[in-house]
C-alpha cells in the first residue's frame, strides 16, 4: 500500500499558486520525500524531492513540515502544461529501492 | 540529465502475437530496471524488476512467462508480451533507480493495444 495520502482533485487558475498537500504520517526518519507528475499518456517526469528541508528547483518548491509528516508542492505559476497527476512518494534512502505509487492528485489548471 | 528511450511509443498487435519493447539507458548504465504496467485512470503497478546478467523478479500476480524481460546489457532491457490478448491493453513504462542521479528516469512509455 502506498504510505502517502493526496487529495484526489483540485482546480487551480492559470497563473496561480497551485499547492498540493500531502500526508505522509507514517514516514520514517531514512525516508525522502519524492514528487512525480505524469501527463497523459507519459511517463512520469521528476519535479522535487527532500528529506527535511524546504526545497526549491526551477520547477517548484516543497515545504516539508517540521514533523515530517506532511509536504506540500507549490508550484508558482501554473498554467495550462501542468495539468497532470501529481505523486507524492515516500522511499528509503536505498538507491535501488522500487517506488510505490498511490492514486495521486489530479491537478486542472483552468484558464 | 540521465535519460531512458523506451520503443515503441504505441503499438497495435493482434490477439496471439507478441510485442516486444526496448528500454535503453542513453546515458549511464542501468544495472536495474523497473517494468510498470498502467490501466485507464489507474496508477502505476509494478510488474517485475529487472537485473542486467541475472533473473527478474515478478510482483505477485504477474505471469513471467506471459511478461518475458530480459536486461542483458547494462543498457539495454526488454520486455516481451507474448500471446497478447486484448485484456493486455495497458500502458507500459519502465524506469531506472536513481544511481547517482537522486531521481528515477522513466520512459515514454508504450501504448499496446490488442485487437
Amino acid at each position: 500500500d502506498a504510505k502517502t495520502t493526496q487529495p484526489t482533485s483540485m482546480d487551480c487558475a492559470e497563473g496561480r499558486a497551485a499547492n498540493l498537500p500531502c500526508n505522509h504520517s507514517t514516514i520514517s526518519g531514512n525516508e525522502y520525500v519524492y514528487w512525480y507528475r505524469q501527463i497523459h499518456s507519459q511517463g512520469p517526469q521528476y519535479i522535487i524531492h527532500g528529506l527535511k528541508n524546504n526545497e526549491t528547483n526551477e520547477m517548484a518548491s516543497l515545504i516539508i513540515t517540521e514533523d515530517r509528516k506532511s509536504s506540500t508542492l507549490i508550484l508558482p505559476h501554473a498554467t495550462l502544461r501542468d495539468t497532470a497527476v501529481y505523486y507524492c512518494i515516500v522511499r528509503p534512502m536505498d538507491s535501488n529501492y522500487q517506488l510505490i505509487w498511490g492514486a495521486g492528485t489530479k491537478l486542472i489548471i483552468k484558464p | 540529465g540521465a535519460v531512458v528511450s523506451q520503443h515503441p511509443s504505441w503499438v497495435i498487435c493482434k490477439s496471439g502475437t507478441s510485442v516486444k519493447i526496448e528500454c535503453r539507458s542513453l546515458d549511464f548504465q542501468a544495472t536495474t530496471m523497473f517494468w510498470y504496467r498502467q490501466f485507464p485512470k489507474q496508477s502505476l503497478m509494478l510488474m517485475a524488476t529487472s537485473n542486467e546478467g541475472s533473473k527478474a523478479t515478478y510482483e505477485q500476480g504477474v505471469e513471467k512467462d506471459k511478461f518475458l524481460i530480459n536486461h542483458a546489457s547494462l543498457t539495454l532491457s526488454t520486455l516481451t508480451v507474448t500471446s497478447a490478448h486484448p485484456e493486455d491493453s495497458s500502458f507500459y513504462i519502465c524506469s531506472a533507480p536513481p544511481g547517482g542521479f537522486q531521481s528515477y528516469t522513466f520512459g515514454s512509455g508504450t501504448r499496446l493495444t490488442v485487437v
